[in-house]
């Protein structure tokens, strides 16, 4: 059965480094979504990707991260300074006209 | 904004009982959908629903749109079932390609 991948599945980093998050998403799927969930807290909504550009994003998703596909494939989350608060896992969906599938997600540490 | 409330928070259960799990959202919607999230973080997508009731093993979910409650049934569970469950919701009026608000989760913990 198809599956949405995420890598890596563990990221440590220090305050201020740049990361990218990366995704593969199940391949006819055309609407693409970030998540992220803090330790003890709810899943919240990032950013919705669609047709090439960012089609939703929340408050959260400020100047500091930015998303891409730069292929037929990989969809990736770029977090250009982190901070300590960015600690949490982040899930990567994808979906077409239903249900949305998640990746694994990647635990990101700052320390 | 939709404001998702799921009960109980945390859940235990002997093997072999019937589980419910309840989700309300304060503002209608077209679609809700459960998950479930293993104790290693990796989240499952269980069902969307739109109306009624949706079955796949021994999981069942209902809901009311008129009443804004879901319910996710677990018929004799088993230690396996153990996770965390959750609802969550997109905009009024959207069903694919919106953002999904979440509820807190329900842990539900099943011993042999």
């Amino acid at each position: 059965e198809p599956e949405v991948t995420q890598t890596p599945s563990h990221q440590v980093t220090q305050m201020g480094q740049e990361v990218i998050l990366r995704c593969v998403p199940i391949s006819n799927h055309l609407y693409f979504y970030w998540y992220r969930q803090i330790l003890g807290q709810k899943v919240e909504f990032l950013v919705s990707f669609y047709n090439n550009e960012i089609s939703e994003k929340s408050e959260i998703f400020d100047d500091q991260f930015s998303v891409e596909r730069p292929d037929g494939s990989n969809f990736t989350l770029k977090i250009r300074s982190t901070k300590l608060e960015d600690s949490a896992m982040y899930f990567c969906a994808s979906s077409t006209y239903g249900a949305q599938y998640f990746g694994p997600g990647t635990r990101l540490l700052v320390l | 904004k939709n404001e998702v409330e799921q009960s109980p928070q945390n859940l235990t259960a002997q093997e072999g009982e019937f589980i419910t799990i309840n989700c309300s959202y304060s503002v209608g919607i077209s679609a809700l959908h459960w998950l479930q999230q293993h104790p290693g973080g990796g989240i499952v997508s269980l069902f969307m629903l739109s109306s009624g009731k949706k079955k796949h093993g021994r999981l069942i979910a209902t809901i009311n749109i008129q009443e804004k409650h879901s319910s996710l049934h677990i018929t004799a569970s088993h230690p396996r079932d153990s996770a965390v469950y959750i609802c969550a919701v997109p905009p009024l009026g959207e069903t694919s390609g919106s953002r999904l608000t979440f509820g807190e989760g329900t842990q539900l913990t099943v011993n042999p």
